[in-house]
């Protein structure tokens, strides 16, 4: 049972660079949310979704694109990093929007340099 | 616009004493709220919860309290505990409203042996 799943959980970019977090969760959620951690700021949310094939924006989308092809994964995707984006990522799941039973991953660390 | 708040960035008690932390929000339309429990590492896990229905939730030595005319609910935990020592996170959610938690920015609560 391994609930939520992120990949990688450490990561350097350098400005400019691309890349995608990978989330994936085996317990048949069809919410799923990517948030970020900042001091001092809290848990913001970046991109959410209710279900397979469907996106939303959340209250710091921008810069960042999600994709939700399969419902069991949830992709967060750095077009061009930036140091702002410096961050710890952690992805979401819930079986419904009723904000009982999210399920968090154990995170991603990412440094843009 | 901060729905919730978390005013005491840290704070920090003597292990068997009671740790109180508070959060406050400003949506009266909010039905549910709940304190979610985060390590350095890992993600954020679910503590306890309120309904808007009550005025107290006790799990153990958990004991969430809600005063709706205040807009203000509290988590105490007694006694405390060295391995309590985390970020405390309040949330709270709408039936009706959007499909996710808001956040406050967190707590971190440190108990001394």
């Amino acid at each position: 049972n391994a609930g939520v799943t992120q990949t990688p959980k450490f990561r350097v970019l350098k400005t400019g660079q691309s890349m995608t977090l990978l989330c994936a969760q085996d317990m048949n959620h069809e919410y799923m949310y990517w948030y970020r951690q900042d001091p001092g700021m809290g848990l913001r949310l970046i991109h959410y979704s209710v279900g397979e094939g469907t996106t939303a924006k959340g209250e710091v989308p921008d810069g960042y694109n999600v994709s939700r092809l399969k419902k069991q994964n949830f992709l967060l995707g750095l077009e061009s990093a930036a140091p702002s984006q410096t961050s710890v990522y952690f992805c979401a799941s819930s079986y419904s929007g009723t904000g009982y039973g999210y399920t968090f991953g154990s995170g991603t660390r990412l440094t843009v340099v | 616009d901060q729905q919730v708040k978390q005013n005491s960035p840290s704070l920090s008690v003597q292990e068997g004493r009671i740790s109180i932390l508070n959060c406050d929000y400003t949506n009266s339309m909010f039905d549910y709220f709940l304190w979610y429990k985060k390590y350095p590492a890992e993600g954020p896990t679910f503590l306890i919860s309120i309904s808007s229905i009550k005025d107290k939730n006790e799990d153990g030595r958990f004991t969430v309290f809600l005063n709706k005319s205040a807009k203000h609910l509290s988590l105490h935990i007694v006694p405390s505990q060295p391995g309590d020592s985390a970020v405390y996170f309040c949330a709270s959610w709408s039936q009706g409203g959007s499909e996710k938690l808001v956040f406050g920015k967190g707590t971190k609560l440190t108990v001394n042996p």
